[in-house]
């Protein structure tokens, strides 16, 4: 059974960096069929997309970021460990939101239809 | 401001219909898949619908979706207490390089 689980800080303080790092159970990453998201949802807000990476080679990965986020935005996949990561930087209280690791209901090229999430994990933005 | 537009709320009685809209363009609900989700409170999101009307295994036939031109449709029939949540919509949108979700409709079981 697939499982994900979202690792990482819980508060950020502004004009840091954010990082999480998704481990991935019951599947392997590496040179994987399927699309790994990243979505994130602030309080009383709706989710927001922020990245997605699929692993197709040793070194190569396909990897969309959202164009809201793309200017801060990394995101990563260490096939040997079955994790990929997210980093954000520059954050201000806007980021402040759970964070969720995703898998598509189908494999690529579909990128959305996350069937399969983490539990999330409460980034908070403050000093 | 969200790129597909959703009503903000919506409210039934048990047992009875609701339906939830999802407005778009041509560059997502237009000519991309939509999925719906159902939110509840400290928990992630879950999928009901994906490819506009295929639900996902375990899901009730009382939730069903359809999609005509750049508008969506999520249907909820004979509903429970259970069913009080936040719903979205999400697809790709092809001229954004994004996926995009709804700004969420608010179900109340009166």
């Amino acid at each position: 059974q697939l499982q994900l689980q979202e690792s990482g800080p819980g508060l950020v303080k502004p004009s840091e960096t954010l990082s999480l790092t998704c481990t991935v159970a019951g599947d392997s990453m590496s040179r994987s069929s399927y699309y790994w998201g990243w979505v994130r949802q602030a309080p009383g807000k709706g989710p927001e997309w922020i990245g997605s990476v699929r692993n197709i080679g040793v070194t190569d990965d396909i990897i969309y970021y959202s164009p809201s986020l793309r200017s801060r935005l990394t995101i990563s996949v260490d096939a040997s460990r079955n994790q990929f990561s997210l980093r954000l930087n520059s954050v201000t209280a806007a980021d402040t939101a759970v964070y969720y690791c995703a898998r598509p209901s189908g494999a690529y090229p579909l990128i959305h239809s996350f069937d399969v999430w983490g539990q999330g994990t409460l980034v908070t933005v403050s000093s | 401001q969200s790129v597909l537009t959703q009503p903000p709320s919506v409210s039934a009685a048990p047992g009875q219909k609701v339906t939830i809209s999802c407005s778009g363009g041509t560059s997502n609900i237009g000519t991309n898949f939509v999925s719906w989700y159902q939110h509840l409170p400290g928990t992630a999101p879950k999928i009901l619908i994906r490819d506009n009307s295929e639900r996902l295994s375990g899901i009730p036939d009382r939730f069903s979706g359809s999609r005509s031109g750049t508008s969506a449709t999520l249907v909820i029939t004979g509903l429970q207490t259970g069913d009080e949540a936040d719903y979205y919509c999400g697809t790709w949108d092809s001229s954004l390089t994004d996926v995009v979700f709804g700004g969420g409709t608010k179900l109340t079981v009166l």
